[in-house]
């Protein structure tokens, strides 16, 4: 299985500050369809999990333009810049290039 | 609005049955595939198995093959995960969510297998 392997564990953060997240995976990402198939996720306190990104760097309808996903290959990075509360909660990055899909384990994004 | 919502859960003995069912809105449903996802604090999200728009292809992760069971009805609208044989790591909150990406998720119903 693909393992995902997301740094750090956990982020502390000053509202307004930038935070970045980087998801490492042990095997190429890219389809064989050219695409690659990494997402990223949101699980605020309580709630469901929320696509933030798809494709790399591709973001959801009604995703903030703070919200900034890059990478190639095997080696990708979430930015959030200007870091405010509805932010805050654990992220996931999740691949869907090869079976079975697989999540990280999750970063904090928390208040220092 | 795009909303799903499963039903389904609750505790169940080793061994024993339950089915899960999603029940989808605010999309044409039939022009998705969809997927479950499981969650637990050790073992954190876990893709579960996904089916394809008509329901013709179906994939699960290999700890549920054989004993999980992916289907769909587009005329009700509904996804619905057959799960037999059930053992203790099965223990999870499901979320049922549509596509491969996993663009929206429904709330969550927790399965408990335990004695």
């Amino acid at each position: 299985d693909v393992v995902l392997t997301q740094t750090p564990v956990a982020q502390p953060v000053t509202l307004g500050d930038q935070a970045s997240i980087s998801c490492r995976s042990s095997q190429s990402l890219v389809h064989s369809n050219g695409n690659t198939y990494l997402e990223w996720y949101l699980q605020k306190p309580g709630q469901s999990p929320q696509l933030l990104i798809y494709k790399v760097s591709n973001r959801f309808s009604g995703v903030p333009d703070r919200f900034i996903g890059s990478g190639s290959g095997s080696d990708f990075t979430l930015k959030i810049s200007r870091v405010e509360p509805e932010d805050l909660g654990v992220y996931y990055c999740f691949q869907a290039t090869h079976d079975p899909y697989t999540f990280g384990a999750g970063t904090k994004l928390e208040l220092k | 609005e795009v909303q799903l919502v499963e039903s389904g859960g609750g505790l169940v003995q080793p061994g024993r049955s339950l089915k899960l069912s999603c029940a989808a809105s605010g999309f044409t449903f039939s022009n998705y595939g969809m997927a479950w996802v499981r969650q637990t604090p050790t073992k954190g999200l876990e893709w579960v198995a996904s089916i394809s728009t008509g329901g013709g292809n179906t994939y699960y992760r290999d700890s549920v093959k054989g004993r999980f069971t992916i289907s769909r009805d587009n005329a009700k609208n509904t996804q619905y995960l057959q799960m037999d044989s059930l053992r203790s790591e099965d223990t999870a909150t499901y979320y049922c969510a549509r596509g491969t990406t996993l663009a929206y998720w429904g709330q969550g119903t927790l399965v408990t297998v335990s004695s």
